[in-house]
């Protein structure tokens, strides 16, 4: 049973392009989070999603959305796709706030 | 300097050996520390988590805090050629709200 979930795997696409990838999460955790991972291996935390408040680093550009339709799941939202935002882009969730967090296997993303 | 800072190897040992990775950062707000260990193109796998200054064991593992340095160390005992993947940090401060990971070790354990 996998507990969190992303979908899809490897998306490839063209700059300017719209995508989404989906989150999903059957822990019951209440907060969820967004994570990108560079090329070099840099893990940054985009956004974290606890009791319907939303927290944002404030270096993520405006063209990143989350959005949740439940509790079990935060997806993400891309518009205007750029050559920059190729990386791997990982889903988490932990019970609450500063408690463990599990990560998702990765979407891999990768802009032409 | 960077909140957090990892030596990023690559770290070669031959099997059997004791690992030592380290991590310090910059922040003293920070109250929470974890390790995870991330293989080829798969998710970050949490393997140890702590929030208090001293020493916490799991199996072969040994998580180190020491708050008043800004210094943690994660120690794996008897190396096996499985345990070969890359070894982040990460820090969070004490709301929880924001993380910040090292750039991790990549570790090779060698038969």
């Amino acid at each position: 049973d996998t507990a969190v979930s992303q979908t899809p795997k490897y998306l490839v696409t063209q700059m300017g392009n719209d995508k989404s990838i989906k989150c999903e999460q059957n822990l019951g955790h209440d907060t969820m989070y967004w994570y990108k991972q560079d090329s070099k291996k840099f893990l940054k935390i985009m956004f974290s999603y606890n009791n319907k408040e939303l927290i944002i680093n404030e270096t993520v550009p405006n063209r990143f959305s989350p959005k949740s339709p439940d509790k079990a799941h935060l997806n993400l939202h891309i518009n205007s796709l750029e050559l920059g935002d190729s990386a791997v882009y990982f889903c988490a969730s932990s019970q609450g706030l500063g408690d463990e967090q599990f990560f998702g296997p990765g979407t891999r993303l990768t802009v032409l | 300097q960077k909140e957090v800072e990892q030596d990023p190897g690559p770290l070669s040992v031959p099997e059997g050996a004791i690992v030592s990775l380290n991590c310090t950062y910059s922040n003293s707000a920070f109250q929470y520390f974890m390790w995870y260990r991330q293989y080829s193109r798969k998710g970050p796998e949490l393997l140890m988590y702590t929030y208090s200054s001293g020493n916490k064991e799991d199996g072969r593992f040994t998580a180190q805090v020491d708050k008043s340095s800004k210094y943690i160390s994660l120690f794996i005992r008897d190396s096996q050629p499985s345990d070969s993947a890359t070894y982040l940090c990460a820090i969070g401060d004490n709301y929880g709200q924001n993380f910040v990971f090292g750039p991790g070790t990549r570790l090779s354990v060698l038969p």
